[in-house]
């Protein structure tokens, strides 16, 4: 059962240009998180969708980022004209089901993209 | 707000010894508690997970973890470090499921 995919595993962008960052979740998980982690810091939540549905975007910036889950194909996280700032390393995570703190919705990691904004 | 302190940043122990790694949390309402392993340039691997029930935790590769609700905290320990341990750490916190609040992070150095 292949894990978490996330592509590209790097990226380099611009100032201004779009970055586009792309989640297959594992087989069976209808469950899509996003988390970024700046140098030096932990990560930080950013957004859940179940598929065609955003649960929770409480951790989203409110300009320039956006995420979609359709209803074939990879989530995918957004990022419009791209800054310095938004540098960092984005992970996607899956999980099987509704979050009700047992093991079946375990939160499982992909690899991550490393961003570069120049 | 939820919140998670992990206390120091960086801990070197020797091959053999004994590790601990600090986690102290904060929230409202009963957590779900994680900690999670992270090797460079790779994503997070689940270490263990606290939902309910028995508060010593055991994990993958000799790791566990005690959930002590008057304390608030939920560290971690396995009582032999090997090399292949040397990464970094992170305590997490789902207060009613979904979403983790993570710590900062903690580098655990091995030496020889």
């Amino acid at each position: 059962n292949a894990g978490v995919m996330q592509n590209p595993r790097h990226l380099v962008r611009r100032r201004g240009q779009e970055a586009r960052l792309r989640c297959s979740p594992m087989k069976g998980h209808s469950h899509v998180y996003w988390y970024r982690q700046l140098p030096e810091e932990g990560l930080k939540f950013m957004v859940y969708l179940q598929k065609e549905n955003i649960i929770d975007e409480s951790g989203m910036p409110k300009e320039r980022f956006s995420a979609e889950f359709p209803k074939e194909g990879p989530s995918i996280l957004r990022i419009q004209q791209v800054v310095r700032g938004d540098s960092a390393a984005y992970f996607c995570a899956s999980s099987p089901q509704w979050p009700t703190g047992g093991w079946a919705d375990t939160q499982y990691f992909g690899p991550g993209t490393r961003l570069t904004v120049l | 707000a939820q919140s998670v302190t992990q206390l120091g940043s960086h801990v070197s122990v020797s091959e053999g010894a004994l590790v601990l790694l600090r986690c102290n949390y904060s929230s409202s309402v009963p957590p779900y508690l994680f900690w999670y392993v992270q090797y460079p340039n790779q994503g997070l691997q689940l270490l263990l997970k606290y939902t309910t029930g028995a508060t010593l935790v055991k994990g993958i590769n000799g790791f566990e973890a005690e959930f002590k609700k008057s304390e608030t905290s939920f560290h971690l320990t396995k009582p032999s470090a090997h090399m292949s341990d040397a990464a970094e750490y992170f305590c997490a916190v789902s207060p009613e499921g979904g979403k983790l609040i993570f710590g900062q992070g903690t580098e655990l150095s091995v030496k020889p």
